[in-house]
């Protein structure tokens, strides 16, 4: 089955101590992205990585980082958690060219508290 | 700055009825635009979308309807049923970069 996995799906931390959430897609999509959604704002943005070794910013990266070492796979690094980054996450990936509608992960619920 | 709104956080309306869903857009680059449906404890999940060098998009019970000059997109669900009860989103992007970005949501309510 063609889908965008995510892992933990919850996840309770403590401010400080850092924490990746794993994103990998079984399409061979050379696209992916990290979003954020918080009430009100919708989706933001994170990073988002064109093809393997090219990651660059979105529009809310601060606190983040992410590499792309693989096609399949594009992990969330937050090395100094901190309580602003409580929000749901999303992963999301698509196949270069053509329409640009993204497939996205399940979400991982993150608390930093 | 916000390059995409959806300025109704909620909208309710009676099984059978139209629903109606509107967005706004500031960014003439954007060439696709599409809405998401979003169910809780799932990730959006794409529902229809349009190009810019077209103005209506139908699949179905959805239609997308873009207007450029206005910079506004709605989308119609007719008839509407409980099941299309969820968050939508508008978003927008181009075929040429990796980015969409997204409208707020607007909290779709179909009662029986």
């Amino acid at each position: 089955e063609a889908q965008v996995t995510q892992n933990p799906r919850y996840l309770i931390t403590v401010t400080g101590k850092k924490l990746t959430v794993t994103c990998s897609q079984n399409m061979n999509h050379e696209y992916m992205s990290w979003y954020r959604q918080d009430p009100g704002l919708g989706l933001r943005q994170i990073y988002y990585s064109m093809n393997v070794e090219v990651t660059d910013k979105g529009d809310v990266p601060e606190g983040y980082k992410v590499s792309r070492k693989e096609k399949r796979n594009f992990p969330l690094i937050l090395e100094s958690p901190s309580p602003n980054q409580t929000s749901l996450y999303f992963c999301a990936s698509r196949p270069r060219g053509g329409r640009p509608e993204q497939y996205f992960g399940p979400g991982t619920r993150l608390t930093v508290t | 700055d916000q390059q995409v709104k959806q300025n109704s956080p909620s909208l309710s309306v009676q099984e059978g009825r139209i629903s109606i869903l509107n967005c706004d857009y500031t960014n003439s680059m954007f060439d696709y635009f599409l809405w998401y449906k979003k169910y809780p404890a799932e990730g959006p999940t794409f529902l229809i979308s349009i190009s810019s060098i077209k103005d209506k998009n139908e699949d179905g019970r959805f239609t997308v309807f873009l207007n450029k000059s206005a910079k506004h997109l709605s989308l119609h669900i007719v008839p509407s049923q409980p099941g299309d009860s969820a968050v939508y989103f508008c978003a927008a992007g181009g075929t040429s970069y990796g980015k969409l970005t997204f409208g707020q949501g607007t909290i779709l309510t179909v009662h029986p």
